[in-house]
């Protein structure tokens, strides 16, 4: 199984800062890296596929990098409605497997 | 407007048996894989099971292979996951996602979920 491990596990961060969470895969996964966002009772949303790409829908603020073994998700510009937690999915081999989220809250 | 809307949850005992549903709508049900997740109460997302469009195809996860079986009836737009053997570490809630295949894989809908609690 490909383990992804993500950090920070948890973040405080003001509403107008810039949040970087990264994502680093056991193995190399190439592109096959995609992030969600959920809130609290909520099922998880799509908002970066196949590492860079945006989901229809999704505010420009969010963007994703990285190839191989190391990803990054950016907030340009956190806003209220980003407080929530965020995982990376690699779907590049059998069993699909998840970061264990990182949890941003309010500073 | 793509909808997933999962029913079948509930409180069971430990080697009981549920079976979830998955009502679909909005999209050609029958041209996409579909998936299970589940998520353990304040814990992370896990896969469970995936299924090819016309039910040729299953992939299971390791812990739940040999007692979950996820199947599909695309004249009814429905999604399964027939739960036996229940053991504690299932409880979770089961989301359906619906599979986009772009280069890569991602769940690019999913539904609210429902929860099965597996306790004596």
């Amino acid at each position: 199984d490909i383990q992804m491990t993500q950090s920070p596990s948890s973040l405080s961060a003001s509403v107008g800062d810039r949040v970087t969470i990264t994502c680093r895969a056991r193995q190399s996964i190439s592109d096959f890296l995609n992030w969600y966002q959920q809130k609290p009772g909520k099922a998880p949303k799509l908002l970066i596929f196949s590492a860079s790409s945006l989901q229809s829908g999704v505010p420009s603020r969010f963007s994703g990098s990285g190839s191989g073994t190391d990803f990054t998700l950016t907030i340009s510009s956190l806003q209220p409605e980003d407080f929530a937690t965020y995982y990376c999915q690699q779907t590049y081999n059998s069993p699909w497997t998840f970061g264990q989220g990182t949890e941003v809250q309010i500073k | 407007e793509v909808q997933l809307v999962e029913s079948g949850g509930g409180l069971v005992q430990p080697g009981g048996s549920l079976r979830l549903s998955c009502a679909a709508s909005g999209f050609t049900f029958s041209s996409y894989w579909m998936s299970w997740v589940r998520q353990a109460p304040g814990k992370g997302l896990e896969w469970v099971a995936n299924i090819k469009q016309d039910g040729s195809e299953k992939y299971y996860l390791d812990s739940v292979k040999g007692r979950f079986t996820i199947s599909r009836d695309n004249a009814k737009n429905s999604l399964f996951l027939q739960m036996n053997s229940l053991r504690a570490e299932d409880t979770a809630v089961y989301y359906c996602a619906k599979i986009a295949v772009a280069g890569n894989y991602y769940f690019d809908y999913w539904g609210q979920g429902t929860l099965v609690t597996v306790s004596s």
